[in-house]
């Protein structure tokens, strides 16, 4: 057990919607990573943050946002969704933030556009 | 732009031989080598990672070995079994802040008994 969890575990929606991850780091980290995993596109970074401050973006789409509040709890908000919007979603956490620190992921979301 | 390169995309090993994967990189500047494991329906798991100071790491079965003029770092895992079987990933980076992992495409191993 990685210590971090997320919510929803699956999660099916139609296209245009708008819907929420969730994602608790492991205790005492103070970084939060979201990731999106695809079959085609293996892990894609979209987003870091670090003790409520946006860190590094990766290739995070204009209609996904993020943040992470003062618990140090993060959220993705995924809105007007695609069929292609269709992937895992995972979150990390990590003590530093820095990139020498170890990842340590959440089992993911699986969300599904239909 | 892909700059952390891996191969093979899937490997099939027979249980007791060796499995390896290899990545490629082309920024210098990376020192940092990471690699991650993913059993189906979890979350990748930090397995080894290695600096560029040292050619090659063990920890028990995996190695990692670095060859830093040709760019290439690989994952060897010795004596493979079924329960190595998964998805392997290889990273590299720079440290300091706002710096990123950047991943390989993965690699599925599966070990037959």
């Amino acid at each position: 057990d990685s210590g971090v969890t997320q919510t929803p575990k699956h999660l099916i929606t139609a296209t245009g919607q708008r819907v929420t991850l969730r994602c608790s780091p492991r205790s005492g980290d103070l970084s939060v990573y979201w990731y999106q995993q695809s079959l085609d596109q293996g892990l894609q970074f979209l987003i870091q943050y670090y003790n409520g401050e946006e860190r590094a973006k990766g290739n995070i789409l204009e209609r996904f946002s993020a943040q992470q509040f003062p618990d140090l709890h993060s959220e993705l908000n995924l809105s007007s969704l695609e069929l292609g919007d269709s992937a895992l979603y995972f979150c990390a956490s990590s003590v530093t933030g820095q990139p020498t620190s170890p990842l340590h992921f959440g089992n993911g979301t699986r969300l599904t556009v239909t | 732009q892909q700059q952390v390169k891996q191969s093979p995309q899937s490997l099939i090993v027979q249980k007791g031989g060796i499995s390896i994967i290899n990545c490629a990189y082309e920024n210098t500047a990376f020192d940092y080598f990471p690699w991650y494991q993913q059993f189906p329906g979890k979350g990748p798991a930090l397995l080894i990672a290695i600096r560029p100071d040292v050619s090659e790491k063990k920890e028990g079965r995996f190695t990692i070995s670095f060859n830093k003029s040709a760019k290439q770092f690989s994952l060897h895992i010795m004596d493979s079994q079924p329960g190595d079987s998964a998805t392997y990933f290889c990273a590299a980076s720079r440290a300091g802040n706002n710096r990123k992992l950047i991943w390989g495409l993965g690699t599925s191993l599966a070990v037959n008994p």
